[in-house]
């Protein structure tokens, strides 16, 4: 198992540039998280779904879009790049439904952003 | 909103010593789990504690799940150079599988 992947590692975007973060899991998981994080900071939560055709914002949602078509993937999409979405992006997943705990998220490696 | 607090924010130890830092919430948590991030990397999971009053331990770590359901805490024995990094601990109260992570523990240790 790969565990959860994300591409690219490293991007640098021009303000007003969009660009889409990859994200994808091959343990069958049911829930994925997009989180960001700021330098000294811990993970702010961006968005979430709970399964395929499921989102839900987290609790910075703003400037972000997401979808979830499959199970393994959850792609999260920057429209119009800011100064202020500089960060680091961690895709995360966990498992869910019935009696299985939802709550022990893995995480990828991370994506680092850079809006000049 | 809910919020975790997390302390020290950061530690200078010297090899061999032990360690310890906690989370305090400001509300009631089903579960706490403590992860490593390393530079450049994305969090580990090292403990994970879904009852009040669980103590677990993995490996030199040793985690307990406050009674109040309000606090928990990490433990390192014997520190190691390689127990350098950032030490996050995080609560979830809902069905989603939802997480709060706390700011985060730096830990450097001096061979």
């Amino acid at each position: 198992n790969a565990g959860v992947t994300q591409t690219p590692k490293f991007r640098i975007l021009k303000i007003g540039q969009s660009m889409t973060l990859q994200c994808a899991q091959d343990m069958n998981h049911n829930y994925m998280y997009w989180y960001r994080q700021d330098p000294g900071m811990g993970l702010k939560l961006i968005y979430y779904s709970v399964g395929a055709g499921i989102t839900d914002k987290g609790e910075v949602p703003n400037g972000y879009n997401v979808s979830r078509s499959t199970t393994e993937d959850f792609p999260l999409r920057l429209e119009l790049a800011a100064p202020s979405q500089t960060s680091v992006y961690f895709c995360a997943s966990s498992n869910g439904g019935g009696a299985v705990r939802t709550d022990t998220q893995y995480f990828g490696p991370g994506t680092r952003l850079t809006v000049l | 909103g809910q919020q975790l607090n997390q302390s020290p924010q950061s530690m200078f130890i010297q090899e061999g010593e032990d360690v310890s830092m906690n989370c305090t919430s400001s509300s009631i948590f089903n579960t706490w789990l403590w992860y490593k991030q390393d530079p450049g990397e994305g969090p580990v999971l090292l403990i994970a504690l879904y009852k009040a009053g669980e103590l677990t331990s993995n490996g030199r770590l040793t985690a307990q799940f406050g009674i109040t359901r309000k606090d928990s805490f990490l433990n390192i024995s014997a520190s190691i150079p390689s127990d350098v990094g950032i030490y996050f601990c995080a609560g979830s109260s809902s069905n989603t599988g939802k997480l709060i992570f706390g700011q985060g523990t730096t830990l450097q240790v001096k061979p």
